[in-house]
Order: C-alpha cells, then sequence, then structure tokens
C-alpha cells in the first residue's frame, strides 16, 4: 500500500541552525501539507502546497519556514533560522482531493 | 474559520465494554469529518470519515461515528472496546468546499482497562 515516507525520523539541532525535513508523499497525489504537534498535544496545520505553490498558511508558517518541491517526488520543509520552540513532531501529509489526509510517521526535532 | 471540540482529554473503559469519544464541530456550510488515531511515537492513522449520505459511518478496527447535525457532533463509538484501542484520538474537520486544510481537535486519550 503506497504511504507518505518523511526522513529523518529524528533530528537534533542547536538553535539558530537552518534544518530540512523531507517528505515523499504519495504519488499520483496532488495536494501536500505540513502539520506539527508539540508533545503528543494538538496537530497544527503549518502550510498547504499545491501546484508548485503554497495554497494555505497558518500564523506560525512565518518567514523562518519555507517549502518547496524541488523535484517530481519530494516536498520538504525548511526552517531557517531554528527556536527552541520549533521543537515538535513535524507531519507531512498528502491527498488527491477532498478528503482524507495520508499521514507519515513524523520528523521529531529538537532544538538545544 | 472552523473548529473542533474533544471535551474530554481521557476517556477510560473496561475492556469488553462499549466507547464513546466525543467530538462537536463548527465549520461554514456543510462539514467534511474524520476521525484519526495516534499510537505512540507513530503517525496519525485514518479511521473513517463523513462526507455525505448516511450519517452512520463505519470505519477501520471496528468504529463507527455518527453526524449529527443538528447537535454538530461527531462522537466516535465502539461496541466492545480492546485494550489494542487504548491509543490518542482525533476528530478534525474541513468546509466541503474548496480544499481548505483539516483543522483538528485537541484530542482525546483512550484507555482501555483489562
Amino acid at each position: 500500500e503506497p504511504e507518505v515516507t518523511q526522513t529523518p525520523s529524528h533530528q537534533v539541532t542547536q538553535m539558530g541552525q537552518e534544518v530540512i525535513l523531507r517528505c515523499v508523499p504519495i504519488s499520483n497525489h496532488l495536494y501536500f501539507y505540513w502539520y506539527r504537534q508539540i508533545l503528543g498535544q494538538k496537530v497544527e496545520f503549518l502550510v498547504s502546497f499545491y501546484n508548485n505553490e503554497i495554497s494555505e498558511k497558518s500564523e506560525i508558517f512565518d518567514d523562518q519556514f519555507s517549502v518547496e518541491r524541488p523535484d517530481g517526488s519530494n516536498f520538504t520543509l525548511k526552517i531557517r533560522s531554528t527556536k527552541l520552540e520549533d521543537s515538535a513532531m513535524y507531519f507531512c501529509a498528502s491527498n488527491f482531493g477532498p478528503g482524507e489526509l495520508f499521514f507519515g510517521e513524523g520528523s521529531r526535532l529538537t532544538v538545544l | 474559520a472552523q473548529s473542533v471540540a474533544q471535551p474530554e482529554d481521557q476517556v477510560n473503559v473496561a475492556e469488553g465494554n462499549p466507547l464513546t469519544v466525543k467530538c462537536t464541530y463548527s465549520v461554514s456550510g456543510n462539514p467534511y469529518l474524520f476521525w484519526y488515531v495516534q499510537y505512540p511515537n507513530r503517525g496519525l492513522q485514518f479511521l473513517l470519515k463523513y462526507i455525505t449520505g448516511d450519517n452512520l459511518v463505519k470505519g477501520s478496527y471496528g468504529f463507527e461515528a455518527e453526524f449529527n447535525k443538528s447537535q454538530t457532533s461527531f462522537h466516535l463509538k465502539k461496541p466492545s472496546a480492546l485494550v489494542s484501542d487504548s491509543a490518542l484520538y482525533f476528530c478534525a474537520v474541513r468546509p466541503n468546499s474548496g480544499n481548505t486544510p483539516l483543522v483538528f481537535g485537541k484530542g482525546t486519550r483512550l484507555s482501555v482497562i483489562a
């Protein structure tokens, strides 16, 4: 069964460093998303991406964040200068259209 | 803007008993409603959805949910709980027009006791 894959599963970084989280969405999906979850709590929307551009973003997704689909398969989230409060689990998701999202297993980011 | 309320942080139930995890929502227009489950250190797994049609929807692992438009609710139910159902459950909603991102509730931790 096709699935969303995310790398790395865990990244530890120093405050102020740049981080790139990578995702390979399901191949025929058209819509891509990043969500984050702090300490097993609420799942918060960051950004959605369609047709090679951001379609929506939340107030969390400030200038420190960016997304890119550099080729036909990868979808990346970059955090330019990490802060302690960026420590969270980051989930990538994709779907074909209206309907359920398919989530990856997540990338745990720890900022020291 | 849409929102989801899961009023219980924790639900405890004995194995074999029925379980209910509550969810109410607010959305402009008609909703698409979803339930997801999260096991420790894992991603979110889709359980079931309401898009249109029958108000009672059945999903994975014997779970079902009933859409109640007048009460704006979409409670998750299972007739007989298993210890393996213990997990974090999230309700989510979005309007049925466009592709607005899903908004999630804060989650309810279900603990099934043997």
